[in-house]
């Protein structure tokens, strides 16, 4: 079982849909990060959150310490949001190791 | 515009030769990491740097070797590439703990 997993693995939705990824994991952190990568793309940091929600533009992300879970909400989806979404976990232990989820593989339809 | 460079952005080996990858950071940033995304793998820390001088194993350290003799540069060297290193490797930097990460663009390489 991974340290990290997410659901979906992938997604396909329609254009204005409200769209929700799930990050359950089991390891200790201190946070945990949200990430996008569009094909042949790097890699960009969307959220670091450790308590609560963020909000910024149409994506808002949650955690919940206790149940060890975060969801990734994309509210009126649009075709330039697809991408693949990655959980990582932050670890407290030295060097602030990341550990990843396998990523969501996200197709918005116009 | 400041960030995470890495160079260069692909690259294809023959079995047996040798590389380096660099990878540079200009936000002054303490902790930086060597990264392989395989598919359905999701990403896999190889090296890591908490600071000048200094580097330590990450999960997958095996053929690989990492330098950090500056600040801002940390390298990524494979003695003798075999085609189990074909992958897509990223950089990254943060600075100290439950900072945001910045990544690199990545590295497509490719070991015939």
């Amino acid at each position: 079982k991974n340290e990290v997993e997410q659901s979906p693995q992938n997604l396909t939705a329609q254009e204005g849909e409200f769209i929700t990824i799930n990050c359950s994991y089991s390891v200790g952190i201190s946070a945990l990060h949200w990430l996008q990568q569009h094909p042949g793309g790097g890699i960009v940091s969307l959220f670091m959150l450790s308590s609560g929600k963020k909000k910024h533009g149409r994506l808002i992300a949650t955690i919940n310490i206790q149940e060890k879970h975060s969801s990734l909400h994309i509210t009126a989806s649009h075709p330039r949001d697809s991408a693949v979404y990655i959980c990582a976990a932050l670890q407290e232990t030295s060097g602030s190791r990341l550990t990843f989820g396998e990523g969501t593989q996200l197709t918005v339809n116009p | 515009n400041a960030g995470v460079t890495q160079t260069p952005k692909f690259r294809v080996l023959k079995t047996g030769q040798s590389m380096t990858l660099l990878c540079a950071q200009d936000m002054n940033h303490e902790y930086m990491y060597w990264y392989r995304q395989d598919p359905g793998m999701g990403l896999r820390l190889i090296h890591y740097s908490v600071g000048e001088g200094t580097t330590a194993k990450g999960e997958v350290p095996d053929g690989y070797n990492v330098s950090r003799l500056k600040k801002q540069n940390f390298l990524l060297g494979l003695e003798s590439a075999a085609p189990s290193q074909t992958s897509v490797y990223f950089c990254a930097s943060s600075h100290l703990k439950n900072y945001g990460y910045t990544f690199g663009s990545g590295t497509r390489l490719t070991v015939v």
